[in-house]
């Protein structure tokens, strides 16, 4: 089915920088699509980026393009998401997510990034 | 701007049946959009139900089903117990990578 576990969460200061790391194990890494979800206290799920297989194109949601770079490594089975220029509005659990036809499944536990001063 | 909508709330009768929609602010959905599901509840990570439309997760029971009703998605629920009461969200592959979630639907079973 596969496991993905998610690491690097934490406060940090508008402006400041993050990266977010996930590890998968038990299914083809590197034949998969993949995803970062994020979903703010209280608030409904939003898609953040997507990386193809072989990480030679990756899509973002137009309030992170340009801030948040999304890459991975095959032979590491390993995602990572550097966030840049963070903002309040970035405060979320980040979920990491294999994309299985057109789905997301199976997902992470997530990792929980607080923007404030 | 692409806008996915669902119902901020619903109700249902223990053993009743309720279908939550997933509509776009402009426009159908279509089986293009690769409709899927999820099931949500408060501190936990969300658990796949439904993908690609109609086709059920593994492990998921069948008393969930997915359909296009008219011009949105539609996942049903037959038969409705007390731990289905949870948050669901939908989202829509709407092309170039990208995906777009509903703001999910609020369930209630009382």
């Amino acid at each position: 089915e596969g496991q993905l576990v998610e690491s690097g969460g934490g406060l940090v200061q508008p402006g400041g920088s993050l990266r977010l790391s996930c590890v998968a194990s038990q299914f083809n890494f590197g034949g998969h699509w993949m995803s970062w979800v994020r979903q703010a206290p209280g608030k409904g799920l939003e898609w953040v980026a997507s990386i193809k297989s072989d990480g030679s194109d990756k899509y973002y949601v137009d309030s992170v393009k340009g801030r948040f770079t999304f890459s991975r490594d095959n032979v590491r089975n390993s995602l990572s998401l550097q966030m840049n220029s963070l903002r309040v509005e970035d405060t979320a659990v980040y979920y990491c997510a294999r994309v299985s036809r057109y789905a997301f499944d199976p997902w992470g536990q997530g990792t929980l990034v607080t923007v404030s001063s | 701007q692409t806008v996915v909508t669902q119902e901020p709330s619903f109700s249902v009768s223990p053993g009743g049946t309720v279908t939550l929609t997933c509509g776009l602010s402009s426009g159908s959905v279509s089986t293009g959009h690769y409709a899927s599901w999820y099931q949500q509840t408060p501190g936990q990570a969300p658990r796949t139900l439904i993908y690609t439309t109609d086709s059920r997760s593994s492990g998921v029971p069948d008393r969930f089903s997915g359909s296009i009703l008219g011009n949105k998605a539609a996942l049903t629920i037959t038969g409705a117990q007390a731990d289905d009461e949870s948050n669901y969200y939908c989202v829509l592959y709407v092309g170039g990578g990208s995906w777009v979630f509903g703001g999910g639907t609020k369930l209630t079973v009382l």
